[in-house]
């Protein structure tokens, strides 16, 4: 089984539509994060955190927000999507011994 | 404001030959330096480069970090097409836990 898992995997919506996308891990990591990839643009840091009770706002975090349900699960919610935040996201999770990162599988989201 | 800078863009190479990517970064209080490669999903973790000067090998894949003059190079010998990927670089800053990512270079590997 997968370490760091993304549900869905793909997924279309319309705009105005709110949309949560999941993460959960296995790795025990007590870090988790969300990000965001265009073409082209890399990965965008749009939430990350540090525990169950550390929220933190990344580059990118307008028209986001999360919830950190345990210390396994790391939630994003789109209000009220829009076309500009079709996107490939992904989560992952790190220990705060390394700074590598593990990533989930993303998810494809587009909205129309 | 934290700024990771990857070069070039895309390149195009065929098998056989040797390729240098590079990656350039302004930040505050750097800890570390990872390359990640990423084929057509998650990016997967290469190398973490942490001092100056001290070259972290894997196969034909190498990298090495300058602190003094704030760049790192990931050099890939007789490439191959399974070569051919996104490769990342992240810049990880101190006290701060999270990663800032350069663009990224495409790389292209044609038989």
């Amino acid at each position: 089984d997968a370490d760091v898992t993304q549900t869905p995997r793909n997924r279309i919506t319309k705009t105005g539509k709110r949309i949560m996308l999941e993460c959960s891990q296995t790795k025990g990591h007590d870090r988790m994060y969300w990000y965001r990839q265009d073409p082209g643009l890399g990965l965008r840091l749009i939430y990350y955190s540090f525990d169950v009770k550390d929220i933190n706002k990344g580059e990118i975090s307008d028209g986001y927000s999360v919830s950190r349900q345990a210390q396994a699960k790391f939630s994003l919610s789109l209000e009220s999507a829009i076309p500009n935040q079709t996107a490939l996201y992904f989560c992952a999770t790190s220990d705060y011994l390394t700074d590598t990162q593990y990533f989930g599988p993303g998810t494809r989201l587009t909205v129309l | 404001e934290d700024k990771v800078v990857q070069s070039p863009l895309s390149l195009v190479v065929h098998e056989g030959d040797t390729v240098t990517l590079n990656c350039s970064y302004e930040v505050t209080n750097f800890r570390s330096l990872l390359w990640y490669k990423q084929e057509k999903k998650a990016p997967t973790f290469l190398f973490m480069l942490t001092s100056s000067g001290i070259e972290k090998k894997s196969g034909r894949l190498s990298s090495i970090l300058d602190k003094k003059e704030l760049f790192s190079i990931l050099n890939i010998t007789a490439t191959q097409t399974g070569d051919s990927a996104i490769y990342l670089c992240a810049v990880v800053v101190t006290n701060a836990g999270k990663s800032t990512f350069g663009d990224g270079t495409t790389l292209t590997v044609k038989p």
